[in-house]
């Protein structure tokens, strides 16, 4: 079974530049999750869709991230325009069921640096 | 919301048994205890889970005493390869398992 794909796996990026993190969850999951985790911290759940549909965004910084699943598929998280404190780890990962028992599966992440 | 304890660091040898115990005074009678394991460079990946007892895997052995306040994981025989963050998690069973990482404990095995 294949796993959570992510790309990049590494970007640069100078700050108020904008960027673009991909990510395609395993087949047949319903509920995809971003994560920004901080050198030396846990990960921090941005983002959480249901299909199409965000069940939990209240931890996404709304002025300058934004994300999409269209399709209820493939998902994308944007930064514009990036800040020095958004340089971490971006974790995507996605789960077979939202009923809160399921194991969430990570991908490999996009870690960002900005310079 | 059942806030979890864990020690920041352990330290072990190779062929050693580790335990690593989490405190979660307020957990539901809802909750199940749940672990993740991260190698450096990569995403969490799930070790084990458990409600009450003891579950035991290829992987670990989770022990959980029946007021369900404190849970431990149990490594046996750990090898080098063992060297990683273990995180503690409830799962939020009525926000679609939304999981809440702390610190973690970062083991460190040694030759």
């Amino acid at each position: 079974e294949a796993g959570v794909a992510q790309s990049p796996r590494y970007k640069i990026i100078e700050k108020r530049q904008s960027v673009a993190f991909w990510c395609n969850p395993i087949s047949g999951h319903a509920t995809l999750y971003w994560y920004q985790q901080i050198l030396g911290q846990g990960p921090k759940l941005l983002i959480q869709f249901q299909n199409n549909g965000v069940v939990d965004d209240s931890q996404l910084p709304k002025d300058r991230f934004s994300a999409e699943r269209l399709k209820g598929v493939d998902s994308t998280l944007k930064i514009q325009p990036a800040k020095l404190e958004d340089s971490a780890v971006y974790l995507c990962a996605s789960s077979l069921d939202p009923t809160g028992l399921e194991t969430q599966y990570f991908g490999p992440g996009t870690r960002l640096l900005v310079l | 919301l059942a806030k979890t304890t864990q020690p920041i660091s352990m330290d072990s040898y190779e062929g050693q048994e580790v335990n690593i115990t989490c405190s979660h005074n307020n957990i539901a009678t809802n909750d199940y205890i749940t672990w993740y394991q991260q190698f450096p460079s990569q995403g969490p990946r799930f070790i084990i889970q458990g409600y009450k007892t003891k579950v035991t895997n290829e992987v670990a052995s989770l022990f959980i005493p029946a007021d369900r306040k404190s849970s431990t994981l149990s490594l046996p025989r750990v090898s080098l390869s063992d060297t990683a963050v273990y995180y503690c998690l409830v799962p939020l069973y009525n926000q679609g398992g939304k999981l809440i990482f702390g610190q973690g404990t970062e083991l460190s095995v040694k030759p």
